[in-house]
């Protein structure tokens, strides 16, 4: 089966600048995941859609961070505007339930200056 | 709160060598445990999980992980290392959503 797939890969801005990532999850996995990972950190998690709900982002920065998914497959997380602490991989996963494990995709690695 | 730790950032071994990756987890986590690799420029790939019975839990390339209840914890182990396995490795747990440690960076010397 197909894997996760997130575009970009890199993406470099300056601050204050807005960026925009695109997931596309495994078929037929109804949650999906964005996790932040900042350079020698484990990844956290900023937000959970079941569908095309959200079920937790009680720790998605809401004042500069938004994401959507719409018709509860595709996802698109945005920043704007980005700050330097920002930088990090952002990294989608999806999932039939915990219970089986996430599958993630490769990350968007993002640079701001 | 949940939690997940892990004691070590880096471990160096020699190939062939035995090797401990250690996790703790906090009880709020427990339900499902998990052990994910991470290559460079890579996202996360799942290298095993616990989800109950059997408190010894294998992969397909050599690693195993035993849920200690009473310690809390979920090692990870491998009796004999080899270069391919320099990685980072992530221990994680939750039931509806799973929370990661720290990391913990595999360097084999050859």
């Amino acid at each position: 089966e197909a894997g996760v797939a997130q575009s970009p890969r890199y993406k470099i801005i300056e601050k204050r600048q807005s960026v925009a990532f695109w997931c596309n999850p495994i078929s037929g996995h109804a949650t999906l995941y964005w996790y932040q990972q900042i350079l020698g950190q484990g990844p956290k998690l900023l937000i959970q859609f079941q569908n095309n709900g959200v079920v937790d982002d009680s720790q998605l920065p809401k004042d500069r961070f938004s994401a959507e998914r719409l018709k509860g497959v595709d996802s698109t997380l945005k920043i704007q505007p980005a700050k330097l602490e920002d930088s990090a991989v952002y990294l989608c996963a999806s999932s039939e339930g915990v219970y089986y494990g996430y599958t993630f995709g490769s990350g968007t690695r993002l640079t701001v200056v | 709160a949940q939690s997940v730790t892990q004691l070590d950032s880096q471990v160096p071994v020699f190939e062939e060598a035995p090797v401990e990756l250690r996790c703790n987890y906090s009880s709020s986590v427990s339900v499902y445990l998990f052990w994910y690799v991470q290559y460079p420029n890579q996202g996360l790939q799942l290298l095993l999980k616990y989800l109950s019975g059997s408190t010894l839990v294998e992969s397909i390339n050599g690693f195993e992980a035993e849920f200690n209840k009473s310690q809390t914890s979920f090692h990870l182990r491998k009796p004999s290392v080899h270069i391919s396995d320099t990685a980072e490795y992530f221990c994680g747990g939750g039931a509806q959503k799973l929370v990661f440690g720290q990391g913990t960076r595999l360097t084999i010397n050859p």
